[in-house]
């Protein structure tokens, strides 16, 4: 099944304890992005990556990193976990993105103590 | 900045009502609108997007330009489309979608 899978999908931690959450896409999209979903806020779109080895700042960047090593990972790493990064988390990848689709992964509940 | 704006964070109506999500856009260019859904326990996903101007299960939306709108529009609503809506826009040379807040619609039997 095509899909978009992350992982893990609940996770507690506490401030300072460095994580990652990863992302992988079966399709073979060229375009992978990652978002955060506040109440009130939307989704934020905080790193993103049209290809391999290519990856670039969204809207709200600091206290993550990204990397883009193979075509269908895309993990975040989040070095050092504040409580404000308690967040619900979203992959994303596209084809192309020219026509703006978006394919999402089923979110990763994140909270950080 | 681009932003999209969704007034309402909780749409509730009676099934066979019609519907109408608001979403309103900033961006002085030619943007590229988007509806997507989230159903509960499912994944986000496109609904429709203003160049195709379909119809998705009964959704129409048309980008009003001098108005800066992309509102959702059903003529009869139903209990399955009870779900959350975010409208996007994707600013040409930038490679994000820009999403609203949300709107939850709750359509009630």
């Amino acid at each position: 099944e095509a899909q978009v899978t992350q992982n893990p999908r609940y996770l507690i931690t506490v401030t300072g304890k460095k994580l990652t959450v990863t992302c992988s896409q079966n399709m073979n999209h060229e375009y992978m992005s990652w978002y955060r979903q506040d109440p009130g806020l939307g989704l934020r779109q905080i790193y993103y990556s049209m290809n391999v080895e290519v990856t670039d700042k969204g809207d709200v960047p600091e206290g993550y990193k990204v990397s883009r090593k193979e075509k269908r990972n895309f993990p975040l790493i989040l070095e050092s976990p504040s409580p404000n990064q308690t967040s619900l988390y979203f992959c994303a990848s596209s084809g192309t993105f020219l026509a703006g689709e978006l394919f999402f992964g089923e979110g990763s509940r994140l909270t950080v103590l | 900045a681009q932003r999209v704006t969704q007034p309402e964070k909780l749409l509730s109506v009676f099934k066979g009502a019609p519907v109408e999500l608001k979403c309103n856009y900033s961006y002085s260019g030619s943007p590229e609108l988007f509806w997507y859904v989230q159903y509960s326990r499912q994944r986000l996903q496109l609904l429709l997007r203003h160049i195709s101007r379909e119809s998705i299960k009964g959704f129409t939306a048309d980008l009003n330009k001098g108005e800066t709108s992309f509102h959702l529009k059903k003529p009869f609503a139903q209990e399955e489309d009870s779900a959350m809506y975010y409208c996007a826009v994707k600013a040409g040379g930038y490679n994000k979608l820009i999403f609203g807040a949300g709107t939850r619609l709750a359509v009630h039997p």
